[in-house]
Order: C-alpha cells, then structure tokens, then sequence
C-alpha cells in the first residue's frame, strides 16, 4: 500500500518562472494539503482540498493555485517564482470520514536561483 | 504571538537519559494535539497524539494541559536514534488544518 508520493523530489527554477509540483494521496485518503516548509521553521498551511475544491486556505499570495482531481491526486501551482519561495513543500493526505492525523508525502525540494 | 511555541533547542543530551520538550498554543479552542518527529532533510512523521489524560508509547510519555495551553513530551532513556527535531502541532477545528511550532532540535551524544 502505497503511502502519499510527491513528485519531483528536487526542483531547480529562476526568479519569474513558474512551477508544479505533484502529489497522489495514501490508497483510502480523499484529502489533500499543502504546506511550505522553509530551512529552520514548521510547516506553514498553504491550502486542503477537499472533493476537488479548495476547502480552506493559508496566508499564501495569489500566486499559489492548487487543484484535486477527481482520482484524489492534487498539484500545487506557483507563479512569479520569488527567492523566498525557496523551500521543502510537503503534501499530506487525509480521511475526512475517519478523523486520523495526517499522512505526509517525502516532499519537493525548491531552490529558486 | 506565535500560534504554536517551542525552544527551538539544542537539546544536548547523553544516550540514557531523560528529555522533557514544552509548548505552547494561543488558540483555547484547539481540539487536536500532535508531536510529529522530522529527520534532516526528510518530511515530518506523526510520532504520537496527546490526549487529555495523557498518554504513553514506550520510552515517550505526552502530556496536555488545557488549562495552561500547554502540551509536553517526555523522552525517557534516550537513544542516538532519537536525535531529530520534534514538532508540536495543533489541530484548531476538524479542518485538517495543522499549525506547526518551529520545533525543537534534539542530539543525543554516545
């Protein structure tokens, strides 16, 4: 049983550029988050979705834009690529019916250059 | 003020002895509480849930305090295998929505 895959593990962008990251939730799980994780901090939310609509959002710009498809799987989209986007994004899957704590994904690693 | 509050640490400690983490949370409507451990370079694992009355797993012991906001891991017999950062989490509603503190480094030496 697979758990929660991200793709890609590392990703290399420039300033302006715009990126996608990839995640497939736990077999079982419906929900999916987001979070931004920068060198030395906790994860912060970004958003969930929730039945392939975003259910509740963190204090992330515009230029964060999420989608779930209806297989479960979900992509995190970022525009306008700035230095400070540079961090660990961790997606994390979850049963809205069975109320258990998240599972989370190995992460993508953006370094924008 | 930060939601979630940690000592960001170093704790370092010798192989066998015992480790107490604190925290604190702003939000007295929070419902869940978590510690999550996080190896370098590597994503967040849910290490144990904390419950009202406390509760234990082994060598770790959690502990809540609703009263003070207050959330505690204890860590007892320490091994080189223990050293990471643990993370205290709040759940403040059933939003799936987890607030992370900036966790707490933890080195056991041999």
């Amino acid at each position: 049983d697979a758990g929660v895959t991200q793709s890609p593990t590392h990703l290399i962008k420039t300033r302006g550029q715009q990126v996608t990251l990839r995640c497939s939730p736990k077999s079982g799980h419906d929900t999916v988050s987001w979070y931004q994780q920068a060198l030395g901090q906790g994860p912060q939310f970004i958003f969930q979705y929730y039945e392939e609509e975003e259910r509740q959002r963190g204090n992330f710009p515009d230029r964060f834009s999420g989608h779930q498809f209806p297989n479960y799987s979900s992509e995190l989209n970022v525009n306008a690529l700035l230095l400070g986007d540079s961090a660990l994004y961790l997606c994390a899957s979850s049963s809205l019916a069975e109320n258990q704590p998240q599972h989370f994904g190995d992460g993508t690693r953006l370094s924008i250059l | 003020r930060k939601e979630v509050e940690q000592d960001p640490g170093p704790f370092n400690v010798p192989e066998g002895a015992t480790v107490a983490f604190n925290c604190t949370y702003s939000n007295s409507a929070s419902q869940s509480f978590f510690w999550y451990r996080q190896d370098c370079r590597k994503e967040p694992k849910l290490l144990m849930s904390v419950y009202s009355s406390g509760n234990e797993d082994g060598r770790f012991t959690a502990q809540l305090n609703r009263a003070s906001q207050y959330i505690s891991l204890l860590i007892r017999d320490s091994k080189l295998s223990d050293s990471a950062t643990y993370l205290c989490v709040v759940n403040e509603d059933s939003s799936y929505k987890l607030i992370f503190g900036s966790g707490t480094r933890l080195l056991v030496r041999p």
